[in-house]
């Protein structure tokens, strides 16, 4: 299948720093990306859509100011989540759309990233 | 608002046996419904990807099936191993968008 990479994959940083968590899509071209958030045994929760060239959309009770996205070429999106706290620790997961079907593409996924704000 | 919801959340069993996944959403018009395997603090990898118009796709011992107008798909797994332990996700795209809806995952343990 197609690789989502993601990079860091854990990253520890203090408190009111900012975070830069990349994704690429290595053997496609990947027009649509998407960010999750996954708590411990909760189910991964979207939090943007990022679309290429253009800005993100943002799911309800998202703060765009403090997670943003910027997806500048068709095979990269950053998240960058600024001023972390420690209520920001959690686990992103990237993933982007692959397949030419339109809607029926199908949604490979990243690694994921573990961050902790101390 | 589409929910999915996966039974059981755990399951334990031992090394050989036969089993099945479930997982079932509210709203029926989807266009595809894809199930993932999650290692502890890992990423999702791809299992079986089911188009709308699809009843069932294989993949090994994996088999997942899906009845679109009672909202439900199975996962099943044969002869599982212990290699198969893991969270099985499933997730459902709607008509909105190309996001995936996920259920909170079913934690599988099988023993040797």
């Amino acid at each position: 299948g197609a690789v989502v990479s993601q990079h860091p994959s854990r990253v520890i940083c203090k408190s009111g720093t900012s975070v830069k968590i990349e994704c690429r899509s290595l053997d496609f071209q990947a027009t649509t990306m998407f960010w999750y958030r996954q708590f411990p045994k909760k189910s991964l929760m979207l939090m943007a859509t990022s679309n290429e060239g253009s800005k993100a959309t943002y799911e309800q009770g998202v703060e765009k100011d403090k997670f943003l996205i910027n997806h500048a070429s068709l095979t990269l999106s950053t998240l960058t989540v600024t001023s972390a706290h420690p209520e920001d620790s959690s686990f992103y997961i990237c993933s982007a759309h692959y397949g030419a079907g339109g809607d029926t593409g199908e949604l490979f996924f990243g690694e994921g990233s573990r961050l902790t704000v101390l | 608002k589409q929910e999915v919801t996966q039974i059981p959340a755990a399951l334990s069993v031992p090394e050989g046996e036969n089993l099945v996944l479930n997982c079932s959403f509210t709203d029926s018009a989807i266009y595809n419904l894809q199930w993932f395997r999650q290692d502890p603090g890992k990423g999702l990898t791809s299992l079986l990807l089911i188009q709308s118009s699809q009843r069932e796709q294989t993949s090994g011992r994996l088999n997942a099936s899906l009845d679109k107008s009672s909202g439900r798909s199975t996962l099943y797994i044969a002869a599982s191993q212990p290699g198969d332990s893991a969270t099985y996700l499933c997730a459902v795209k709607s008509s909105s968008g190309y996001a995936l809806n996920f259920g909170k995952g079913t934690s599988l343990l099988v023993t040797p």
